[in-house]
């Protein structure tokens, strides 16, 4: 089972910033929460990461809460070509013989004019 | 620099042919993996390598085998094609604490 919950889909107006959610309640102490996205089937992209602390990119923001069990990625002022569905994962920092991550189905994000 | 580059981009099969995908990349990353994804769903993890020489299992690694003889190459082999094998197939690598680079992806149908 995925780790983390998302809406399945979500609309913003264009220029407006788009708020993603995630929840991941059973988040251990070494993993980060990861957000990639995926536009129209191509290969997932990274967006950003972060362990506790908020973090900002030329992407986006990631706001983690304090207790780290859920976080909200910000897209500022979204554009068209942000339409693509967002996966928000934990994964722990190291990589061992059960290494894995489990992608849940996404929120798909539909910018509007 | 091409990145993670997969070939075939698209690929139809019958049910019990035997096919190779491939998957190079230039960035002299040591962990590389496959995904698969079926429609409307997340990724599922089907083989992983953390350097030449070093292969393991994913969730999903029923059917498929790989190998990995070079830092460069990950190829993923079908041995028995099935339709339920029909989905988009993903490589990725990583370098330790580092995000996914993925490919663009081979479309596979298995008919």
């Amino acid at each position: 089972d995925a780790k983390t919950t998302q809406p399945p889909s979500m609309d913003c107006a264009e220029g407006r910033a788009a708020n993603l959610p995630c929840n991941h309640s059973t988040i251990s102490g070494n993993e980060y929460v990861y957000w990639y996205r995926q536009i129209h089937s191509q290969g997932p992209q990274y967006i950003i990461h972060g362990l506790k602390n908020n973090e900002t990119n030329e992407m986006a923001s990631l706001i983690i809460t304090e207790d780290r069990k859920s976080s909200t990625l910000i897209l500022p002022h979204a554009t068209l070509r942000d339409t693509a569905v967002y996966y928000c994962i934990v994964r722990a920092v190291y990589m061992d013989s059960n290494y894995q991550l489990i992608w849940g189905a996404g929120t798909k994000l539909i910018i509007k004019p | 620099n091409a990145g993670v580059t997969q070939t075939p981009k698209f690929q139809v099969l019958k049910t019990g042919q035997s096919m190779t995908l491939q998957c190079a990349q230039d960035m002299n990353h040591e962990y590389m993996s496959w995904y698969r994804q079926d429609p409307g769903m997340g990724l599922r993890l089907i083989h992983y390598s953390v350097g030449a020489g070093i292969t393991d299992q994913g969730e999903v690694p029923n059917g498929y085998n790989v190998s990995r003889s070079t830092t460069e190459d990950f190829p993923l082999r079908l041995l028995s094609a099935a339709p339920s094998q029909t989905s988009v197939y993903f490589c990725a690598t990583q370098e330790l604490n580092s995000p996914l680079h993925f490919g663009n992806g081979t479309r596979l149908t298995v008919t």
